[in-house]
């Protein structure tokens, strides 16, 4: 069973590039989510999509867009990265907003130089 | 912003010894849960906790949602190796705002 697949694992970006990440789930859920981690910090919600043709901020929101493209899809974008977005993104999905019980990606490792 | 402190924030476990964390609060939260993360992993939910004062048991984990909805608290026992990893702890607050703790580290005593 996939769960929740995210793309790409590793990349290194420039100061200034831009980059999608993506993130699939087979599972039906309603609710997506991106979160960053970053050492001593937890995770922080960036953006999140309650269902299919919303999207809300969350607690970190600034220089990221997403795109809820299908119930199955929920994509994250760094219009023009910062080495401060240097971090390790998650993707995670549940089946009703509001549940807490969040199935996550591996993650994706974002490097900004 | 609503904050949770959890402690400690790294322990060094011997297999067969009791491992306890816990997580404070000064908001009230409708739902606590733990969290397990394996090196390059993603978090993997352990437990779920609704009520207030609900004491909930995964194998050798168990763990307790705060009477003044404030607090949860995991307990493991009998450690093993593969427990090794980060824990976080996780209220969820208004129906829809999962906020997490920063996490506590085991690792293995050598």
């Amino acid at each position: 069973n996939a769960g929740v697949t995210q793309t790409p694992k590793f990349q290194v970006l420039k100061t200034g590039q831009s980059m999608t990440l993506q993130c699939a789930q087979d599972m039906n859920h309603n609710s997506m989510y991106w979160y960053r981690q970053d050492p001593g910090m937890g995770l922080r919600l960036i953006y999140y999509s309650a269902s299919e043709g919303t999207t809300d901020k969350g607690e970190v929101p600034n220089g990221y867009n997403v795109s809820r493209l299908n119930k199955r899809e929920f994509s994250l974008r760094l219009e023009s990265a910062a080495p401060s977005q240097t971090s390790v993104y998650f993707c995670a999905s549940s089946a009703a907003r509001g549940a807490g019980e969040l199935f996550f990606g591996e993650g994706s490792r974002l490097t900004v130089l | 912003g609503q904050q949770l402190n959890q402690s400690p924030q790294s322990m060094f476990i011997q297999e067969g010894e009791d491992v306890s964390m816990n997580c404070t609060s000064s908001s009230i939260f409708n739902t606590w849960l733990w969290y397990k993360q394996d090196p390059g992993e993603g978090p993997v939910l352990l437990i779920a906790l609704y009520k207030a004062g609900e004491l909930t048991s995964n194998g050798r984990l168990t763990a307790q949602f705060g009477i003044t909805r404030k607090d949860s608290f995991l307990n493991i026992s009998a450690s093993i190796p593969s427990d090794v990893g980060i824990y976080f702890c996780a209220g969820l607050i208004y129906g829809n705002k999962l906020v997490f703790g920063a996490g506590t580290i085991l690792r293995v005593k050598s």
